[in-house]
């Protein structure tokens, strides 16, 4: 069955220090793997996703990801965080054999302390 | 470009009426529409997912009679949530993914029903 798991429910950081945010998927097909972020009652925000091609991606607000297909993983990473980050990101996997519908992780939820 | 916006952004409703959202590619003509849920603190779940001109394909365990989904014209998608109850009371969000191989979707802003 396709499955995307993000592991950690809650994660707390320090302002200024490094984050990064675990991502795993189980997939048949060639996944497309995207990260968004959503603020309190708001929609969400794309901040990158990986087709194909260089496994390293940029994204906005200084946000990167690597895809590691050996490993099923697609993990998010900022060296940097700012109290503004904090937020709710979601993994999602979308598959051609799915019609490219997502499939979201239950979500990370990122605080940022002074 | 590739703008998608969703129609109304809150609505109250009481229960046992109907409630229509609606989601517009603005910019773009969308051939699949996906329609998803997402309860408090809690992810974003796929109902159904629409193709113009055909009938919906509804997840298993989403009732397509309370949710009637319509996609009469490559720009627009109708959600309408029959006969609300207060359990039905979620954030519904859309995505319109474009005509031909283009992978990514765009989601709308999203639409918070509250059923009272």
């Amino acid at each position: 069955a396709q499955s995307v798991t993000q592991p950690d429910i809650h994660i707390t950081v320090s302002e200024g220090a490094s984050l990064e945010l675990r991502c795993n998927y189980s997939y048949g097909a060639t996944p497309y793997l995207f990260w968004y972020v959503q603020s309190p009652g708001q929609g969400l925000q794309l901040l990158l996703k990986y087709f194909s091609g260089d496994t390293l991606v940029q994204g906005i607000k200084g946000f990167e990801a690597e895809f590691k297909r050996s490993q099923s993983s697609f993990n998010l990473r900022k060296p940097s965080v700012h109290w503004s980050d904090a937020a709710e990101y979601f993994c999602a996997v979308g598959a051609v054999n799915s019609g490219y519908a997502l499939n979201f992780g239950k979500g990370t939820s990122l605080l940022v302390t002074p | 470009g590739a703008v998608v916006s969703q129609h109304p952004s809150r609505v109250i409703c009481k229960s046992g009426t109907s409630v229509k959202i609606e989601c517009r590619s603005l910019d773009f003509q969308a051939t699949t529409m996906f329609w998803y849920r997402q309860f408090p603190k809690q992810s974003l779940m796929l109902m159904a997912t629409s193709n113009e001109g055909s009938k919906a394909t509804y997840e298993q365990g989403v009732e397509k009679d309370k949710f009637l989904i319509n996609h009469a014209s490559l720009t627009l998608s109708t959600l309408t949530v029959t006969s609300a109850h207060p359990e039905d009371s979620s954030f519904y969000i859309c995505s319109a993914r474009f005509q031909g191989p283009r992978i990514e979707a765009f989601f709308g802003q999203g639409t918070r029903l509250t059923v009272v």
